[in-house]
C-alpha cells in the first residue's frame, strides 16, 4: 500500500495550458503539503494544509491553486503554465498541526515539463 | 534570514570507510534537526531526528549528532556500502519555522 501517491507521475504540457496534480495520503495525517524541487535540487515548500485548512502559502504566484476536499487529498491547480513551472512537484504528509516541522512523508513525485 | 548549508560538492568514498556529512545553519534556533534520503526520482524518506538536548544519536549504521554551540550537525555512516549513495538532506525545525530542507549532500560509495 503507498502511503503518499500522487498522480499523474509525468507531465507534460505547452505553455499557457492549466494542469492539475492529485495527491492522496493513506497515514491518517492532518497535514499535507506541496514542494517544488527544480534543477539545482532545492526542495522549497510552497502550501500547507491541516484539516483542509491553509496553513501556509510561500509568495507562491497566485496561478497555483492548492484544494483540499479532505484531509486525506491535497490537489494543486496551475494555470497559464510557464516555462519555470518546470521541476518535479512533491506532495507529503505529516501527523501534527503542521505548526512546525514535523516528519513528513513524501510522494514518488510528479515530474512536469513546459514546452 | 534562515539559512541551511550543506556541501554542494559529492562526497566520493571507499566501501566500508566511513561517510560524514556536514549540516550548517544560521539564524535559527532549531529545537531538533532531522535528516532525509533522497534517491534519484524518489521522494526524500525521513532517517533520523535529533533534539537540541541530545547530542548524538543512532540508528543501525547512522549517527547524528547536534552541536547547537556551533549550529551544527553532523550524519555519519558507518561501513559504508555502494546502496548507500544518494542525496541526503538536513531539515531544522521546532517552532514555528516554515518547514526548510538544505539543498543536501550527494554521497557516492564506490566499490
Amino acid at each position: 500500500d503507498t502511503a503518499v501517491s500522487q498522480t499523474p507521475k509525468y507531465l507534460v504540457t505547452q505553455m499557457g495550458n492549466d494542469k492539475s496534480i492529485k495527491c492522496e495520503q493513506n497515514l491518517g495525517h492532518d497535514t499535507m503539503y506541496w514542494y517544488k524541487q527544480d534543477s539545482k535540487k532545492f526542495l522549497k515548500i510552497m502550501f500547507s494544509y491541516n484539516n483542509k485548512e491553509l496553513i501556509i502559502n510561500e509568495t507562491v504566484p497566485n496561478r497555483f491553486s492548492p484544494k483540499s476536499p479532505d484531509k486525506a487529498h491535497l490537489n494543486l491547480h496551475i494555470n497559464s503554465l510557464e516555462l519555470g513551472d518546470s521541476a518535479v512537484y512533491f506532495c507529503a504528509s505529516s501527523q501534527g498541526s503542521g505548526a512546525y516541522q514535523e516528519t513528513q512523508y513524501f510522494g514518488p513525485g510528479t515530474r512536469l515539463l513546459v514546452l | 534570514s534562515q539559512k541551511i548549508e550543506q556541501n554542494s560538492e559529492a562526497l566520493n568514498i571507499q566501501e566500508g570507510k566511513t561517510a560524514t556529512l556536514t549540516c550548517n545553519y544560521t539564524n535559527y534556533s532549531p529545537a531538533y534537526l532531522q535528516w532525509y534520503r533522497q534517491d534519484p526520482g524518489r521522494g526524500p524518506v525521513f532517517l533520523l531526528l535529533i533534539r537540541e538536548n541530545e547530542k548524538e544519536k543512532r540508528k543501525e549504521r547512522l549517527k547524528v549528532t547536534f552541536d547547537t554551540t556551533l549550529k551544527q550537525s553532523l550524519f555519519h555512516i558507518t561501513a559504508s556500502q555502494p546502496a548507500d549513495s544518494a542525496t541526503y538532506l538536513c531539515a531544522p525545525g521546532g517552532g514555528s519555522y516554515i518547514p526548510t530542507f538544505g539543498r543536501g549532500t550527494s554521497l557516492i560509495v564506490h566499490p
